[in-house]
């Protein structure tokens, strides 16, 4: 079965530096992959997601970076600012499951010292 | 758009009951997915309706059951709780695709059972 894990539980970073946040799953059938931001008391929200076909995509701010080869994927925030304070789940889905059964990894604490 | 919605938020049962958790998706989307997150497994997938129909389950004892129903809300039900149920049951919804769609999260709803 898949499974997916989280390199870091707990990442303190400053102000304005640079976040990376990894994550590694063991599915090479995995082509769907998202990024999950959770704060307290709330559900998942969505950040961005990368398709299989590609290894980099990018939002605001924000960059998945895709390695197929060695099934690796990773966050990067740039500017980190205080609102990113939160849990930050990666999930993965492999076409040969029809619909949305999503797997997600064990989740990174971001803390963003001001 | 309203986002997806979960009722009630908070719960608490106790052991040998069992409980309704109801979602109310984002108006057009047909697929509602159910995870269970815990400290100690993390997010785990519970089932996923799509067209009144169950498309997807997760690894869970049959205790634990849902349906879907023709506007696309979904419930679930927990008979005969355990402890260890107590946990955020999320719900997410999704539109409409054959690939794998982007999900929407609700807040959840805590239970705890004493």
């Amino acid at each position: 079965g898949e499974s997916v894990g989280l390199h870091l539980p707990t990442l303190s970073v400053q102000e304005g530096d640079n976040s990376i946040i990894n994550c590694a799953y063991s599915n090479s059938a995995s082509d769907y992959f998202i990024w999950y931001k959770q704060e307290s008391g709330k559900g998942p929200q969505f950040i961005i997601d990368i398709r299989s076909n590609m290894d980099k995509r990018q939002g605001q701010r924000v960059t998945v970076l895709l390695n197929k080869t060695v099934k690796h994927l990773s966050l990067q925030i740039a500017a980190t600012q205080p609102g990113d304070s939160a849990v930050y789940f990666c999930a993965v889905a492999a076409t040969y499951n029809a619909g949305n059964m999503l797997t997600f990894g064990g989740g990174t604490r971001l803390m963003v010292k001001p | 758009k309203a986002g997806v919605t979960q009722t009630p938020r908070y719960l608490i049962k106790t052991r040998g009951q069992q409980v309704t958790l109801s979602c109310s998706p984002i108006s057009g989307h047909r697929s509602v997915s159910w995870y269970q997150q815990t400290p100690g497994q993390g997010l785990q997938f519970l089932f996923e309706y799509f067209s009144e129909t169950q498309r997807n389950k997760g690894n869970f004892p049959g205790r634990f059951s849902g349906r879907q129903f023709s506007n696309s809300r979904s419930e679930m039900n927990v008979s005969t709780l355990e402890l260890g149920d107590s946990a955020l049951y999320l719900c997410a919804s999704s539109t409409p695709g054959q690939g794998k769609d982007e999900q929407f999260f609700g807040p959840g709803t805590r239970l705890t059972v004493l």
